[in-house]
């Protein structure tokens, strides 16, 4: 699976759009990429996956570039609980023998009142 | 809510001793992952059983041990536990298929963790 680069930190106003960047330059044609969040100690949260197009859930949107080297999740009106450990996640898009996740540092986004 | 159940959400224990940890995943999941976070290593993959099976292993050490049962619940087992094994351990479940341990674009939805303290 293709390796990630995340900010460490990011701070956003409450109200505000969070837009979180995630570095990819090597995914492959096959590998989707995934969000997941984690609230303090809490178990990580499914937020939204894409392969190329940009998608839009109740909780984000996703947006890939179309080199797909590089992708940003954007929280459009953010919240305090939404200050949470958010991980880009580079996954094959076949499940084969396994699904499982590799998790890397993730972006610790601060939503500030 | 998941719908992924851990238990016991804490345990404190000396070292040197042995301790299971149990993960019930969600209705109808056939795979369970297993993941500790401790603060210098973030998340780290352990190991993953599908339909009773191991399909995965990552990161996990020889004092550790997983098995998934028939009613598909999976336990953690830890022996010989040093002060570096206290952690956060999560169990995630996914629905798997027959074909192989996940198809394509599977979720996992993840519990709420067991806090594990070794004095």
């Amino acid at each position: 699976d293709a390796k990630t680069t995340q900010p460490t930190s990011m701070d956003c106003a409450e109200g505000r759009a969070a837009n979180l960047p995630c570095n990819h330059s090597t995914i492959s044609g096959n590998e989707y990429v995934y969000w997941y969040r984690q609230i303090h100690s809490q178990g990580p949260q499914y937020i939204i996956h894409g392969l190329k197009n940009n998608e839009t859930n109740e909780m984000a949107s996703l947006i890939i570039t179309e080199d797909r080297k590089s992708s940003t999740l954007i929280l459009p009106h953010a919240t305090l609980r939404d200050t949470a450990v958010y991980y880009c996640i580079v996954r094959a898009s076949y499940g084969g023998a396994t699904n499982k996740l590799i998790f890397g540092t993730g972006t610790l986004l601060a939503v500030q009142p | 809510d998941s719908g992924v159940t851990q238990t016991p959400k804490h345990l404190i224990t000396a070292t040197g001793q042995r301790v299971t940890l149990r993960c019930s995943p969600r209705s109808g999941d056939l795979s369970v992952y297993w993941y500790q976070q401790s603060l210098d290593q973030g998340l780290q993959f352990l190991i993953q059983y599908y339909n009773g099976e191991e399909r995965a292993k990552g990161n996990i050490l020889e004092r550790f041990s997983a098995q998934q049962f028939p009613d598909l619940h999976s336990e953690l087992n830890l022996s010989s536990l040093e002060l570096g094994d206290s952690a956060l351990y999560f169990c995630a479940s996914s629905a798997g298929t027959a074909a192989g341990g996940g198809r394509t674009n599977e979720k996992l939805f993840f519990g709420s963790g067991t806090q594990l303290s070794v004095l």
